[in-house]
């Protein structure tokens, strides 16, 4: 069965810091990942996702995330974080060709920028 | 934007009690999800639902739990007699399809307290 970890529970920054947090998850077929985030009080939404092509993928909100098969890993990325940024961050995996579409989420990182 | 909803947002049972959390996912998705996040812990899957059946479990969702469409646009979950350990956010999910764009939208939870 497939797992995700995310090594970091919690990060404070301050504004206009860069953000890197990781993701590694344990699969040995074709993944689908996604990163999903869960500002305070509200539902999750998707960052982004990767399906295929491209490794580096930009979602919303200047994130991006780069998958990189050889390490199991799909870090998310932002150049300069805003203090709206402070919320739950969780990466998410679904394994291709498993027949199952249940996503495994990882344990999430909060994230605070301070101003 | 099409949203998945979710009611109530938070709903107080006593132990031993049923429980009926109501979602209505977006209307042309034909793929309905059920997660569960325990306070601190990660967003576990329970259940997938398509064409008015079941099409995935974890071992989460024992005989206690159940799910239903009753109609052509709530998605409804079940716990017959709740424990202390039911307590969680449960999240609501859809997606279109069953490929490889297996995006899931999320509603907004319900907070279910076991006393």
């Amino acid at each position: 069965a497939q797992s995700v970890s995310q090594h970091n529970h919690h990060v404070i920054l301050s504004e206009a810091a860069s953000l890197e947090l990781g993701c590694n998850y344990s699969y040995g077929g074709t993944v689908n990942l996604f990163w999903y985030v869960q500002y305070p009080g509200q539902h999750l939404q998707l960052l982004l996702k990767y399906f295929s092509g491209d490794p580096l993928v930009k979602g919303i909100k200047g994130f991006e995330a780069e998958f990189i098969k050889s390490k199991f890993s799909f870090n998310l990325r932002k150049p300069s974080v805003q203090w709206s940024d402070t919320a739950e961050y969780f990466c998410a995996v679904n394994a291709l060709g498993t027949g199952r579409r249940a996503l495994t989420f990882g344990s999430g990182t909060r994230l605070q920028v301070q101003p | 934007e099409p949203e998945v909803t979710q009611t109530p947002s938070h709903q107080v049972t006593q132990m031993g009690q049923e429980v009926i959390l109501r979602c209505v996912p977006i209307s042309n998705h034909l793929y309905f999800y059920w997660y569960r996040q325990i306070l601190g812990q990660k967003v576990e899957f329970l259940v997938s639902f398509y064409n008015n059946e079941i099409s995935e479990k974890s071992e989460i969702f024992d005989d206690q739990f159940s799910v239903e469409r009753p109609d052509g646009s709530n998605f409804t979950l079940k716990i017959r007699s709740t424990k202390l350990e039911d307590s969680a956010m449960y999240f609501c999910a859809s997606s279109v399809g069953a490929g490889v764009s297996n995006e899931q939208y999320f509603g907004p939870g319900t907070r279910l307290t076991v006393t």
